[in-house]
């Protein structure tokens, strides 16, 4: 069956990076691509951007133009987000999602930014 | 960038009530490019409803979906208690792909 599987929970400073994995599996990952969302505490889900697997084209949030890359190993079938100096509202649960439709999803990771 | 408004904010119905949830755009959704999401405390959101109107793998058919070009919503007919939870709408037709705020959910 459809499985994305992330990374664990990650504490930051400000200012640190983070990158979080997503190992897709259960499927062909070329076929679909990836999006990553994430929900800080109390707020609604915000769509962070997407990446296609086929050829690595991405499409990022304005909001987080600069700061945010994903990025692809298409040999283990695996999809990154990186997220460069951290600031403490970025503290969120990240979530990344198979296709379009969003069809599928990891169990998320929590991110927790605080100095 | 499309604005999606969830209306109502929350919504208090009994078991077996039927619930009505809207979701508007500021522009026209491209092709109905639409979904409708589940988000339980604990849980990765589920997809419901996408392309406005066709149900999700493992759905049950008390989730249905409608509309087209700025109006959308979700119906739940005979509610349970498992229903209790917050839905979101989001667009995948254009960049950047927006979610409405929510509309949280309760079961009496």
């Amino acid at each position: 069956q459809v499985q994305l599987v992330q990374s664990g929970t990650q504490v930051k400073k400000p200012g640190d990076s983070v990158k979080v994995s997503c190992k897709a599996s259960g499927y062909t990952f070329t076929n679909f691509d990836i999006s990553w969302v994430r929900q800080a505490p109390g707020q609604g889900l915000e769509w962070m951007g997407w990446i296609s697997t086929y050829n690595g084209n991405t499409n990022y949030a304005q909001k987080l133009q600069g700061r945010v890359t994903m990025t692809t190993d298409t040999s283990t079938s695996t999809a990154y987000m990186e997220l460069r100096n951290l600031r403490s509202d970025d503290t969120a649960m990240y979530f990344c999602a198979r296709g379009w439709e969003l069809t599928h999803w990891g169990q998320g990771t929590l991110v927790t930014v605080s100095s | 960038e499309i604005v999606l408004t969830q209306s109502p904010g929350t919504l208090s119905l009994s078991p077996g009530e039927r619930a009505t949830l809207s979701c508007r755009a500021n522009q026209s959704v491209s092709s109905s490019y639409l979904a409708w999401y589940q988000r339980n405390p604990g849980q990765a959101p589920r997809v419901l409803i996408y392309d406005a109107s066709t149900r999700a793998t493992g759905i049950p058919d008390r989730f249905s979906g409608s509309g087209s070009g700025t109006d959308f919503t979700l119906t739940i007919s005979r509610l349970e208690p498992e229903d209790s939870a917050v839905y979101y709408c989001q667009q995948y037709g254009s960049s950047p792909r927006t979610f409405g705020q929510g509309t949280k959910l309760e079961i009496k």
